[in-house]
């Protein structure tokens, strides 16, 4: 079982930066990836970007593409996503996600993000 | 880039069987994973590679995948089972992950 927890929400002006971390208890030996996922109130899930579990690629939704960047340390089992450039439409809970190969498996509980003046 | 479709919400009444849609171009040729999410929770894949589920998902949950459409069914459907529903997909051309925009049950 694979325990992850965001931390690093919080509120940001417009134009600012913040920086997620998701530490996991651990990976599966099955590990493909970890995604981060957000999803705006009332909304619903919008993808924002992932890391293979070496870091050899990283892709990223066309929202944010250019503005964010997802690392891991597998070291110390965290993946990370510094947002810069934040706009009011980032505002949403973030959650990360750990990835098999068949769908994201593990979810985190999310943190809050909220950009506003 | 890859669009999928749900309706926004779907009802039944307890016992019956729930089936929720998400449509796409030439989806049976994609591998659809389909997530559970109860309001103030994270949410929980619950059916994944078309039809397989994750261990702990009662076997009331099922799915298929062909042609336009993957379903997800549900059946004897019971009160807890009321959530909103997204399918899922990884999008090969755009290195994309591409969510359906979310069916709520309603169990009446």
């Amino acid at each position: 079982q694979v325990q992850l927890v965001e931390s690093g929400g919080g509120v940001v002006q417009p134009g600012g930066s913040l920086r997620l971390s998701c530490a996991a208890s651990a990976f599966t030996s099955s590990i493909y990836g970890m995604h981060w996922v957000r999803q705006a109130p009332g909304t619903g899930l919008e993808w924002v970007a992932f890391t293979l579990y070496d870091g050899s690629y990283k892709y990223y939704g066309d929202s944010v593409k250019g503005r964010f960047t997802i690392s891991r340390d597998t070291s110390t089992n965290t993946v990370s996503l510094q947002m810069n450039s934040l706009r009011a439409e980032d505002t949403a809970l973030y959650y990360c996600a750990h990835s098999s190969s068949s769908g994201l498996d593990y979810w985190g509980q999310g943190t809050l993000v909220t950009i506003s003046s | 880039s890859y669009v999928l479709t749900q309706p926004p919400s779907v009802s039944v009444a307890p016992g019956q069987t729930a089936r929720i849609t998400c449509g796409g171009n030439n989806i049976g040729s994609y591998s659809v994973h389909w997530y559970q999410q109860k309001p103030g929770q994270a949410p929980v894949l619950v059916v994944y590679d078309d039809s397989d589920r994750p261990s702990g998902i009662p076997e009331r949950f099922s799915g298929s995948n062909s042609g336009n459409t993957a379903t997800l069914t549900i059946s004897r459907v019971e009160a807890g089972d009321e959530a909103d529903y997204y399918c899922q997909v990884w999008d090969s051309n755009s290195n994309h992950v591409v969510f359906g925009g979310g069916t709520k049950l309603t169990v009446l």
